[in-house]
This record gives structure tokens, C-alpha cells and sequence, in this order.
């Protein structure tokens, strides 16, 4: 397996673009994990699917974000509009179970917002 | 909710040194502790896992990890560092339910030669 495959590795966008980042989990995983990484706030839960379906936003951090699974093998994470501060490495990761599997990441995707 | 905190942000050390990473965690029922790297420009890479059983977990490159139930602790250990440690580590806890795999912020380790 290819493992958790991100989509573009890199984006620059200017300031109120509305910027789309892509997902393929691993083949068989069930869940799916999108987290921001700042140098401030270190590795942040955005959103947590399961089976599909979101079972916890509280991280996404306002309106501007959001996430989509429509199905089991690609799930998206969009941000209108962007903003300098979204400005981070967004990472997906999967698992598949529930509690007592390991979560594997994709290579992430460095966005700048200028 | 379940939350980790890592106490040492940024740990120098030199190489064949030992090393210790704290972890304490906050949840109330059974968890499932995890130890990830992230290399210099990487993804997080799996270090090791606590699901049950032996409390003293080995992972890859001589780490191991210690579960501590009474203390709320998961504390990486590695005996001798070398130099291609030099990454950030995180800690990572997930319960049951609804909940998500939730880290640290992490602890940035230097090793010099």
C-alpha cells in the first residue's frame, strides 16, 4: 500500500483564496484524522471521521474550515477564506478500529497564506 | 475529554547520553498511549504502543516506554542517544468512544555529536 497519500505537499495562496486540501487514506481504514501543526500550538485534532461520518469538529477552529468524507477513500479539508494565520503543515492520518490501532500519516501539506 | 502533556519542550542532550521524555495523560477510562516521531521535514512515524498487558513496551530503534496506571504516565526511554535521534517527539493518547487520537505538543529533541 502507497500508505496515506496528501495532495498538493505544498500550496502558497494569497489572502481570501479559498484553498482545498485532499486526502486518500490508507485502503481498509476506517478512520480518518485531519490535524494542523503550528510551531505555538504544536499538533492539533482538527476533525475526527469514522466509517464516513464526522464524529468530532470541536477542533476545526471557525466557520472559514471545513471537511468532507463522501466516501471511504478521499476526504477533503477547505478553507474559505483563507488567512496568513491558517498558515501551518496540515496532516491526515488513518487507522482502522477503534481504540487499540495506530494512526498512519500522510506526508502532510504546507500552506502559506500571504 | 483526554488530553497529554509533555513536560520538557526542548531537551539538548549529548550522544550516548540517556534519555527520558515525561508524558502524562488526563482520561478516565482505558487508553490506548502512543510515542510518534517526526524526523527534521517528515511525517509522524510510529515509535511505539501501549494497548495492554506488559506495562514496559519496546518500540524501533531502542526506545521503550513505561505505562505507569497510578501515575498517569507513558515516559519514553532510550539507554544511549545517538545523533540520528535529533527529531521532535510526540506523545499520543486515545480512549474509547467518540474520541480522536489527541498529542502533545510535542518535545523537540537536540543530539549533538
Amino acid at each position: 500500500d502507497a500508505g496515506v497519500i496528501q495532495s498538493p505537499r505544498h500550496e502558497v495562496t494569497e489572502m481570501g483564496q479559498e484553498v482545498t486540501l485532499r486526502c486518500k487514506p490508507i485502503s481498509g481504514h476506517n478512520s480518518l484524522f485531519w490535524y494542523r501543526q503550528t510551531m505555538m500550538r504544536g499538533l492539533e485534532l482538527l476533525i475526527y471521521f469514522n466509517n464516513n461520518v464526522p464524529i468530532d469538529d470541536s477542533g476545526m477552529p471557525e466557520d472559514r474550515f471545513s471537511a468532507k468524507m463522501p466516501n471511504a477513500s478521499f476526504s477533503t479539508l477547505k478553507i474559505q477564506p483563507s488567512e496568513p494565520r491558517d498558515s501551518a503543515v496540515y496532516f491526515c492520518a488513518s487507522s482502522f478500529g477503534e481504540l487499540n490501532t495506530e494512526a498512519f500519516f500522510g506526508q502532510g501539506t504546507r500552506l502559506t497564506v500571504v | 475529554a483526554q488530553s497529554v502533556s509533555q513536560h520538557n519542550h526542548h531537551v539538548i542532550l549529548s550522544e550516548a547520553a540517556s534519555l527520558e521524555l515525561g508524558c502524562n495523560y488526563s482520561y478516565g477510562g482505558t487508553v490506548n498511549l502512543f510515542w510518534y516521531v517526526q524526523y527534521p521535514g517528515q511525517h509522524l512515524q510510529l515509535l511505539l504502543k501501549y494497548f495492554s498487558g506488559d506495562p514496559l513496551v519496546k518500540g524501533i530503534k531502542g526506545f521503550e516506554a513505561e505505562f505507569i496506571k497510578s501515575k498517569f504516565s507513558f515516559n519514553l526511554r532510550k539507554p544511549s542517544v545517538q545523533w540520528s535521534d535529533t527529531a521532535e517527539y510526540f506523545c499520543a493518547v486515545r480512549g474509547g468512544g467518540a474520541d480522536g487520537l489527541t498529542f502533545g505538543k510535542g518535545t523537540h529533541l537536540i543530539i549533538q555529536p
